[in-house]
């Protein structure tokens, strides 16, 4: 139990353009899930919390123009990268917290690699 | 400003020791803390959960909790090759959020 997908896994694009990144819990409602980002050697850092049907909440210095957050049912967030250049170039990796579940415990996503040229 | 320290290692064991973690948090109010496995180029990994003092364990693994220290450790007994990855603390502090702070991280190499 407490899988989480994302997809893709990886995606390499144009400077300017942007990226849409799916997380979606399989086998439970999440009521609230989260994105997190991770540069080489260096710790995750959340970007933003989502809950089912509400405005996502950014963490301070994240652009929320820029990292658009939907999270428009209990099993899927998705987060887009808007006009995406070089230094967007990271580890992206989502998590899921379920009501069911005591204490907080995030089930991590398998993280998408974004490479922008 | 809410901190969670880990020694970044690398943490050298040989193979069928005991690899012991630490880490260290600095908001009084915390109130639940993990431990995540984290392969190069991976997603974290769930391992341990722990909310009460004292010690949690699960098959090689056992968390330590000391509240009053403001101390969290994993001790991994039997330790093998497999085990060598970066081992992530994460503490909530802030129940409202359902937030995690994580640390930077110690890498653990398990020499066979």
């Amino acid at each position: 139990g407490a899988v989480v997908s994302q997809h893709p896994s990886w995606v390499i694009c144009k400077s300017g353009t942007s990226v849409k990144i799916e997380c979606r819990s399989l086998d439970f409602q999440a009521t609230t899930m989260f994105w997190y980002r991770q540069f080489p050697k260096q710790s995750l850092m959340l970007m933003a919390t989502s809950n089912e049907g509400s405005k996502a909440t950014y963490e301070q210095g994240v652009e929320k123009d820029k990292f658009l957050i939907n999270h428009a049912s209990l099993t899927l967030s998705t987060l887009t990268v808007t006009s995406a250049h070089p230094e967007d170039s990271s580890f992206y990796i989502c998590s899921a917290i379920t009501s069911g579940r005591a204490y907080n415990e995030q089930f991590f996503g398998p993280g998408t690699r974004l490479t922008v040229l | 400003q809410k901190e969670v320290e880990q020694n970044s290692g690398p943490l050298s064991v040989p193979e069928g020791a005991i690899a012991s973690l630490n880490c260290t948090y600095s908001d009084r109010v915390s109130q639940s803390f993990f431990w995540y496995r984290q392969y190069s180029g991976k997603s974290p990994e769930l391992i341990m959960s722990i909310y009460s003092n004292g010690d949690k364990e699960d098959g090689r693994f056992t968390a330590q909790l000391n509240k009053a220290s403001q101390y969290v450790s994993l001790l991994i007994r039997d330790s093998q090759p497999s085990d060598s990855a970066t081992y992530l603390c994460a503490v909530n502090s802030d129940t409202g959020r359902r937030a995690l702070t994580f640390g930077s991280g110690t890498r653990l190499q398990v020499q066979p």
